[in-house]
């Protein structure tokens, strides 16, 4: 079965420091890798999202993922976060894609914090 | 164009009442999802419509939840009768055939009494 470990529930970093969010899958085979946050009161809002070829994948507002086969992990990163960043971020991953991507396995999320 | 339509966006009950959430998704999307995040967790999913077939409801508590998704577009999902444990965020989410982003509406926030 997959699963996603997010093992840090809570993040707090200054305004303008580097961020990086980890995210570890059990899957036996390659997964497909998505970044999601939520922000309070508002759906999931997809950041990226990794189904094959280069490693290190670019997203929405200046994030970025990097998928280490190895490490079995898909951390987030942002070189520099802003006071709107903080918000709910979610891991998830799924087997199969196309009309039968179905089923999303989420982590629990890691709540992010930003300090002026 | 317009996002995933959901509503209520909160739902305030008493145990043992019916509940009922509505979702309208992208238009043109076919496939429709429903999950629920209890508080400090992930979404898990409930059911998944491929236009008006249930392709996916394992997770689905079928002695009172209940799901219809009437001619493929707008979806409703039922609780009867609701429970404590229920108090959580229903999700509605859309996608296209054949791709592979799901899109998500703002959820319903139900508290059950």
């Amino acid at each position: 079965a997959q699963s996603v470990t997010q093992p840090d529930i809570h993040i707090t970093v200054s305004e303008g420091a580097s961020l990086e969010l980890r995210c570890n899958y059990s899957y036996g085979a390659t997964p497909y890798l998505f970044w999601y946050v939520q922000s309070p009161g508002q759906g999931l809002q997809l950041l990226l999202k990794y189904f094959s070829g280069d490693t290190l994948v670019q997203g929405i507002k200046g994030f970025e993922a990097e998928f280490k086969r190895s490490q079995s992990s898909f951390n987030l990163r942002k070189p520099s976060v802003h006071w709107s960043d903080a918000a709910e971020y979610f891991c998830a991953v799924a087997r199969d894609r196309g009309s039968t991507l179905g089923r999303l396995y989420f982590g629990r999320g890691t709540q992010l914090t930003v300090w002026p | 164009e317009a996002g995933v339509v959901q509503s209520p966006r909160y739902k305030i009950i008493e145990k043992k009442q019916p509940v009922a959430f509505w979702c309208n998704p992208i238009s043109g999307h076919n496939t429709l999802y429903w999950y629920l995040q209890n508080l400090g967790q992930g979404p898990e999913l409930l059911i998944r419509y491929e236009n008006e077939e249930a392709v996916d409801d394992s997770q689905l508590p079928k002695d009172r939840f209940s799901a219809e998704r009437l001619k493929g577009v707008d979806s409703t999902l039922k609780i009867q009768p609701a429970e404590l444990g229920d108090s959580a965020v229903y999700l509605c989410a859309s996608s296209l055939e054949y791709t592979d982003t799901q899109y998500f509406g703002p959820g319903t926030r139900l508290t059950v009494l």
